[in-house]
């Protein structure tokens, strides 16, 4: 098994440019999410979702969007790309129990200039 | 509000010697406390988790932590550190109950370095 696999990997954009971020997940997880790591912050949610074809907003969703329209896929979506988005997106998948543990993507990281 | 602290951004131990990394957190109400090792370049692996029961709870690689309602803390211990231990740990916390849709709370992270 893959498990949780981003795309891409690594991403320059300049300000104002807009992209999206894949992540697959082949553990038939219900439970995703999109996390950004900045130093010295830890992990904060953006955005999650609970299922195919429902998301909600997480602890700093502005300026991004997301989609599920297949139980298997997260899209993380920027429209117009801030300096301040610069950081490493996690994404991770669980199953649907609270004590269920997260399993995470190896990260995107995403420069913006 | 939840909150998870981590006091110490990193830790240093000798190869061999027992290591600490210190957790506390705060909730309304009864915590899932959780522990996540990074490796560079990777994402987050769970190490271990407290949900109920003993208060002493064993994970992967050798380490444990310990629950302390009192005190609200959940520091990682493990007896004697390798050096291939050393990496960034997360401590998260999730209250538990209904209406929680798995959305931890994460600390900012320990650095810790174990040399030889």
């Amino acid at each position: 098994n893959a498990g949780v696999t981003q795309t891409p990997k690594f991403r320059v954009l300049k300000t104002g440019q807009s992209m999206t971020l894949l992540c697959a997940q082949d553990m038939n997880h219900e439970y995703m999410y999109w996390y950004r790591q900045d130093p010295g912050m830890g992990l904060r949610l953006i955005h999650y979702s609970v299922g195919e074809g429902t998301t909600a907003k997480g602890e700093v969703p502005d300026g991004y969007n997301v989609s599920r329209l297949k139980k298997q896929n997260f899209l993380l979506g920027l429209e117009s790309a801030a300096p301040s988005q610069t950081s490493v997106y996690f994404c991770a998948s669980s199953s649907p129990t609270q004590n269920s543990p997260l399993h995470f993507g190896n990260g995107t990281r995403l420069t913006v200039t | 509000a939840q909150s998870v602290a981590q006091p110490e951004d990193q830790v240093n131990v000798a190869e061999g010697n027992p290591l600490t990394v210190k957790c506390t957190y705060s909730v309304s109400g009864n915590p899932y406390l959780f522990w996540y090792v990074q490796y560079p370049n990777r994402g987050l692996q769970f190490l271990l988790k407290y949900i109920t029961g003993d208060n002493l709870v064993k994970g992967s690689y050798g380490f444990e932590a310990e629950f302390n309602k009192s005190q609200t803390s959940f520091h990682l211990k493990k007896p004697s550190a390798l050096v291939s231990d050393s990496a960034l740990y997360f401590c998260a916390v999730i209250l538990g109950g209904s209406g929680n849709t798995g959305k931890l709370i994460f600390g900012q992270g320990t650095t810790l370095q174990v040399k030889p």
